[in-house]
């Protein structure tokens, strides 16, 4: 599977765009870009995925670079209630298990 | 819809005993997988159940068991419990999107268990 690399940490101000990266140089054609956030010690929260095409859903837009190597997920008006830890995966099609990272624990300011 | 639910929510036992966690997949959902989430560290695949059967598992000792239910409901067995099995324990369910493509998973809140 290929690997993710995300940002430690990040602090974005209330109501303000939060711009989630995560690189995935060695993505193959068959691999999915999924996140996930987790809010303090509860189950990781679905948010968005992607293959090739940039995606939007009522949570947050996923927009994925042309060669694939990175991508960036965007929350339009970061909320405190969006303090989390973030979680960039990639996963072929046919791996039906997630391996996790150490996420971007993103902090949203008043 | 009913998410997926996990239970107990909180687990106490001691060392050398035995652990029964259960899940609860949403409506629909055929395959169960289980992870492990010990403190200050990331989630670790545990198994994957998919009608009936195990499908895969991760890098985790024998003692690390479960079985899925015809409803699709699942349990995870700790046996012979030892100090670093303390930890969050997360269940979540497989929603199949399309051909092609894997699944999407959706996580219940967890069952915390506390090795003594």
């Amino acid at each position: 599977d290929a690997k993710t690399t995300q940002p430690t940490s990040m602090d974005c101000a209330e109501g303000r765009a939060a711009n989630l990266p995560c690189n995935h140089s060695t993505i193959s054609g068959n691999e999915y870009v999924y996140w996930y956030r987790q809010i303090h010690s509860q189950g990781p929260q679905y948010i968005i995925h992607g293959l090739k095409n940039n995606e939007t859903n009522e949570m947050a837009s996923l927009i994925i670079t042309e060669d694939r190597k990175s991508s960036t997920l965007i929350l339009p008006h970061a909320t405190l209630r969006d303090t989390a830890v973030y979680y960039c995966i990639v996963r072929p099609y046919n791996n039906n298990d997630m391996r996790f990272g150490a996420g971007t624990r993103l902090t949203v300011k008043p | 819809e009913a998410g997926v639910t996990q239970s107990p929510t909180h687990l106490i036992k001691t060392r050398g005993q035995q652990a029964t966690l259960r899940c609860s997949p949403i409506s629909g959902h055929t395959s169960v997988y289980w992870y492990q989430q010990a403190l200050g560290l990331g989630l670790q695949f545990l198994l994957w159940y998919d009608e009936g059967e195990e499908r895969n598992r991760g890098n985790f000792p024998p003692r690390f068991s479960g079985r899925q239910f015809p409803n699709y409901s699942s349990e995870l067995n700790v046996n012979a419990l030892e100090l670093e099995d303390s930890a969050l324990y997360l269940c979540a369910s497989g929603s199949l999107q399309s051909v092609g493509a894997p699944d999407t998973q959706y996580f219940g809140p967890g069952t915390r268990l506390t090795v003594l």
